[in-house]
């Protein structure tokens, strides 16, 4: 089975703060992914690598960078937190280039910005 | 701009009943189309795929079905368990769109004794 592991599952920062969330995937897969999920908007897609050092922007990139640096580790990193980035943050992995394959999530991780 | 529209919002359902949640989308082409189930604090899991061209598509007692000439796909919950309890997130994949996903706000089903 695919384990998609995500550091913190709760976590409380302060506005300014630079802050990381770190995502782990144990099953070599070249795509990884970081959404936001909030009550009533659905799954917004923030950044997806499709391979090590490669990243693309996705609907709302906007105070947000990523970082990866190694296959199976895919870092979401907030520069400047701020209130409105209080969220449910989802990572996802998924094998293949192909839209076939399904995307598999971590359990995410709830960040609160004070 | 693609959308995909799910509902009801919610559902509360007795245990042993039957209940379908709807999805109505307006991605087009798209390649396929998937059904998440989202257990509270957990993350989505796959219940269901199915391309353009099929018509239905079972997992257990779970049941997809799709319409593509109507844009509008549906998941039946059969004989409903307590642990149907959760999120259903209704997902439509664009044919030229890569990675980039389009998501339903999902159907919060509850399942009482």
């Amino acid at each position: 089975d695919v384990k998609v592991t995500q550091s913190s599952r709760y976590l409380v920062k302060r506005t300014g703060e630079k802050v990381f969330l770190e995502c782990v995937q144990d099953m070599d897969h070249e795509n990884m992914f970081w959404y936001r999920q909030d009550p009533g908007l659905g799954l917004r897609l923030i950044y997806f690598s499709y391979d090590v050092k490669m990243k693309e922007k996705g609907d709302i990139p906007e105070g947000y960078s990523v970082s990866r640096e190694k296959k199976e580790r895919f870092s979401l990193i907030l520069e400047s937190a701020s209130t409105n980035q209080t969220s449910m943050y989802l990572c996802a992995s998924r094998q293949g280039q192909g839209n076939g394959q399904p995307q598999h999530f971590g359990d995410g991780t709830r960040l609160s910005i004070l | 701009k693609n959308q995909v529209e799910q509902s009801p919002q919610s559902l509360i359902i007795l245990e042993g009943k039957n209940c379908t949640l709807q999805c109505n989308y307006t991605v087009s082409p798209f390649s396929n189309l998937r059904w998440y189930k989202q257990d509270t604090g957990r993350g989505p899991v796959s219940l269901t795929i199915m391309t353009f061209s099929e018509n239905t598509k079972s997992n257990g007692r779970y049941t997809a079905t799709l319409d593509a000439d109507t844009k509008q796909s549906s998941l039946h919950i059969t004989a409903s368990q307590l642990s149907d309890s959760a999120s259903y997130i209704c997902v439509v994949i664009p044919k030229a769109a890569g990675n980039k996903l389009t998501f339903g706000g999902g159907t919060r089903v509850l399942v009482k004794p």
